[in-house]
């Protein structure tokens, strides 16, 4: 098992729509969460950072964390084609000593 | 806030060059920094994990004698390629936290494109 896993996709998804990308992670004592956009031929950019149970919101983009199911999600409302990119979930262990990157989940938002 | 700045972009040399990549953290102290590598259509893969004025932890598989890394001050840390052949053509990626225990996000540079001819 992957310590974090990501539906690799592509997730497509109709402009104006809602899109939900979703994570699990292995380490029950993870503690830190987050959310980095990787456009193609781009370093990762930081979204969103989440540290306990429940929801985040910033702008468009909401992150949920269910630390009981071990999964971190992304929601990204009214989406556009500008938010087509990979999208990386990354997790603090219990060691707290190293941030595990997830394969990221690429998403296709359609005109 | 939080910008990481890396230098060169683009590299394109001959095979048996060393070349050098500077990440430097411009607006906050990098207690720690990584480095990756990434295949075209692949994941972020972990090279290695400097703190400031300490030897650098390298991933399994990573060799540190080709993979140089050196963090001599809290804002700045470099990656030579030593000998490189075209095998080590890849973009990569260096990364800084404010913090050596993973609660703080981390901040990624641009990148540089390595092709090695």
């Amino acid at each position: 098992q992957k310590e974090v896993e990501q539906n690799s996709g592509p997730l497509s998804v109709p402009e104006g729509a809602i899109a939900s990308l979703n994570c699990t992670y292995s380490d029950r004592g993870s503690q830190s969460f987050f959310w980095y956009r990787q456009y193609s031929g781009k370093s990762p950019e930081l979204i969103m950072s989440i540290y306990s149970n429940g929801d985040k919101e910033d702008g468009r983009f909401t992150a949920q964390l269910n630390k009981a199911s071990q999964y971190v999600s992304l929601l990204i409302r009214d989406s556009q084609p500008s938010d087509s990119a990979t999208y990386l979930c990354a997790v603090t262990g219990s060691s707290a000593s190293k941030i595990i990157f997830g394969s990221g989940t690429r998403l296709s938002i359609r005109p | 806030g939080a910008v990481v700045s890396q230098h060169p972009s683009w590299v394109i040399c001959k095979s048996g060059t060393s070349v050098k990549i500077e990440c430097r953290s411009l607006d906050f102290q990098a207690t720690t920094m990584f480095w990756y590598r990434q295949f075209p259509k692949q994941s972020l893969m972990l090279m290695a994990t400097s703190n400031e004025g300490s030897k650098a932890t390298y991933e399994q598989g990573v060799e540190k004698d080709k993979f140089l890394i050196n963090h001599a001050s809290l804002t700045l840390s470099t990656l030579t390629v030593t000998s490189a052949h075209p095998e080590d053509s890849s973009f990569y990626i260096c990364s800084a936290s404010a913090s050596n225990v993973g609660n703080q996000p981390q901040h990624f540079g641009d990148g540089t494109r390595l092709s090695i001819l």
